[in-house]
């Protein structure tokens, strides 16, 4: 059973639209989460890490959420642009690096 | 200026062949890997090298043989090619000195006919 759940499995939406993109996870001890970007043909990207003390992380138009509690992550985009189209994978470490447990991502097109 | 570069990024193979694909990171981590991402994009790990020792090697066939001449290289061969193995294969690496931040590579797309 895939410990770490996305939704929506894919969305599309008009550029200079925000959405937001929702992880859950049962992994179990939980250190921290991270979200990577996939382009399509190319390798995964690091676009946050949090921690399990951290509630909200910015990266320029990226923000992530974390709710420990509930153990639920979301990544929000604001202002879409037609670059962020891409596939949005939510990644959660059991004990260190050596261990991860992969979501299957979120495909994000944004149309002009 | 690629931290994490892989080779082929595109291998077409026969059923049977033996192949190799290869990694190289010149960003000085200590713990290289390999994924698999299947056509459903599911990226799974295959194995995890710390300082060119096997710390992972998760249920893949014995066909798959990791190598790690040293801590900057960690290439994959692969025995006896079997349609199944049609996928993405990514190599990454990290340390602990960088967050644990994964760096991924471009990817191998392997196409086995």
């Amino acid at each position: 059973k895939n410990q770490v759940e996305q939704s929506p499995q894919s969305l599309i939406i008009l550029e200079g639209k925000n959405c937001t993109l929702q992880c859950n996870y049962t992994v179990s001890p939980f250190s921290n989460l991270r979200w990577y970007k996939q382009d399509t043909g190319r390798g995964p990207v690091s676009l946050t890490i949090m921690t399990f003390s951290e509630n909200t992380k910015s990266n320029g138009r990226y923000t992530a959420t974390l709710d420990a509690d509930t153990k639920q992550s979301s990544l929000h985009i604001t202002a879409s642009q037609l670059s962020d189209s891409a596939s949005y994978i939510c990644v959660v470490p059991r004990t260190g690096a050596n261990n991860l447990f992969f979501g299957t991502g979120t495909r994000l097109t944004v149309i002009p | 200026d690629t931290a994490v570069s892989q080779t082929p990024k595109y291998l077409v193979t026969q059923m049977g062949n033996d192949k190799s694909i290869k990694c190289e990171q010149n960003l000085g981590h200590d713990t290289m890997y390999w994924y698999k991402q299947d056509s459903k994009k599911f990226l799974k790990i295959m194995f995890s090298y710390n300082n060119k020792e096997l710390i992972i090697n998760e249920t893949v066939p014995n066909r798959f043989s990791p190598k790690s001449p040293d801590k900057a290289h960690l290439n994959l061969h692969i025995n006896s090619l079997e349609l199944g193995d049609s996928a993405v294969y990514f190599c990454a690496s990290t340390t602990q000195i960088s967050g644990n931040t994964i760096y991924f590579g471009e990817g191998s797309w392997l196409t086995v006919v």
